[in-house]
Parts: C-alpha cells; structure tokens; sequence
C-alpha cells in the first residue's frame, strides 16, 4: 500500500520557539495532504488541509498563522507551529489520498509534539 | 452538530471471541464509513471501508454492517487474537465532495491470551 512518512516522531522545543514537521508521500502524488492533532484519549481533529501550488484550508478555530502549512510540491507537505506554548502539546497527524478512487487515507506515524 | 459516538470504555475480552464495537452517529449522511486500527502513539492504519449503499463487508477476521436507518456501524473481530489489542476508530466521509473525514474517538480493545 501507499506509504506517508511523517518526521519527526517527537519532539521536545521550549516555549516561544517555532516547530517544522513534514508529512512525505514516499510512493505517490499527493495535491491534497490533511493535518489532525489528537489529544490523549480523543479523536484526531482535523486542522487544516494543505493543497499543494495553494493556500491551506483551515478548520474553524485553527489559527493560520500559528498553524503555518506548506504544501511546495507533489509529496510534501509541512506544519510549522510557530511560537509554541505549552497548549500546543499533542500528537499530530498528517494524512494523504493517493487519488485511487477507494477513499482509503493513508496516515503518517505521527509526531509527538512536547513544549517545555 | 455532526458527532460520533464510540464506546468510550475498553472492552476486555478473551482470546478466540468475538470483538463487536460500536459506532452511532447524528446529523451526518455519510457516502461511505470507515474502520482505523490505531496503535499507541502511531497513526491510523485503514482497515475497512463499507459504502451506504452497502450492509455488510468481510475481510478476512472482520466484519462490518452499516444501517443507514440507524446511523450505526457495528465492527465485528472473530476468533480475537492479543494482537488484535488497539484502539479502534470509526470515521464517516463523503458528505463534502472532498476527502474530508471526521473520526470517533475510537474505543480500546484488550484481547487477553
């Protein structure tokens, strides 16, 4: 199957500083990415979706300049989260549509995302 | 609001039965539904997908009915398996003409050996 490589797994940054995480499809195109943030025992929420050559789409409540996505090619697609608090702790998740028609979404591992 | 429903308690059952799990939700005509095998601390791997059009899907140990009259998915495991041992998500789609999926927060299920 399609293959989505997300990285890091995890990450410690201190509060105030600017995280960049990368979603890659390894073995397919990909113009649309979507990113979620699960917190523990809750379901993924999506955040935005990132459509590669344009703006992201971001989900009501989501912050866009907080939530920065880049999506500068076919197979990657990146979420900065700038300015990082504490609150921005979670696990986020990007997803990608190989375009095959089954609606199957392929995941990344996720990131483990810690402020200190 | 759309919302899903899952079992927000664990299920605990013994190896070689049946694993059933629920998902009921409102306000929403999902085109298609989806099942996800989550892991602790990983993402979502897709499991099944059944259309509205359809009542039931195999796929080797699983099973899963879809009753659109209900607005209910039950998700079948046979002949569990301690692997089996993870959290398992509902997620609806196909409402928006895009791929824009909305998740359970997915119930635990705990095989014992």
């Amino acid at each position: 199957g399609a293959v989505v490589s997300q990285h890091p797994s995890w990450v410690i940054c201190k509060s105030g500083t600017s995280v960049k995480i990368e979603c890659r499809s390894l073995d397919f195109q990909a113009t649309t990415m979507f990113w979620y943030r699960q917190f523990p025992k809750q379901s993924l929420m999506l955040m935005a979706t990132s459509n590669e050559g344009s703006k992201a789409t971001y989900e009501q409540g989501v912050e866009k300049d907080k939530f920065l996505i880049n999506h500068a090619s076919l197979t990657l697609s990146t979420l900065t989260v700038t300015s990082a608090h504490p609150e921005d702790s979670s696990f986020y998740i990007c997803s990608a549509d190989p375009g095959q028609g089954n609606h199957e979404a392929f995941f990344g591992q996720g990131t483990r995302l810690t402020v200190v | 609001s759309q919302k899903i429903e899952q079992n927000s308690e664990a299920l605990n059952i013994q190896e070689g039965k049946t694993a059933t799990l629920t998902c009921n939700y409102t306000n929403y005509s999902p085109a298609y539904l989806q099942w996800y095998r989550q892991d602790p601390g990983r993402g979502p791997v897709f499991l099944l997908l059944i259309r509205e059009n359809e009542k039931e899907k195999r796929k080797e140990r699983l099973k899963v009915t879809f009753d659109t009259t209900l607005k209910q998915s039950l998700f079948h495991i046979t002949a569990s398996q301690p692997a089996d041992s993870a959290t398992y998500l509902c997620a609806l789609d196909g409402d928006t003409g895009g791929f824009k999926t909305i998740f359970g927060a997915g119930t635990r299920l705990f095989v014992k050996a």
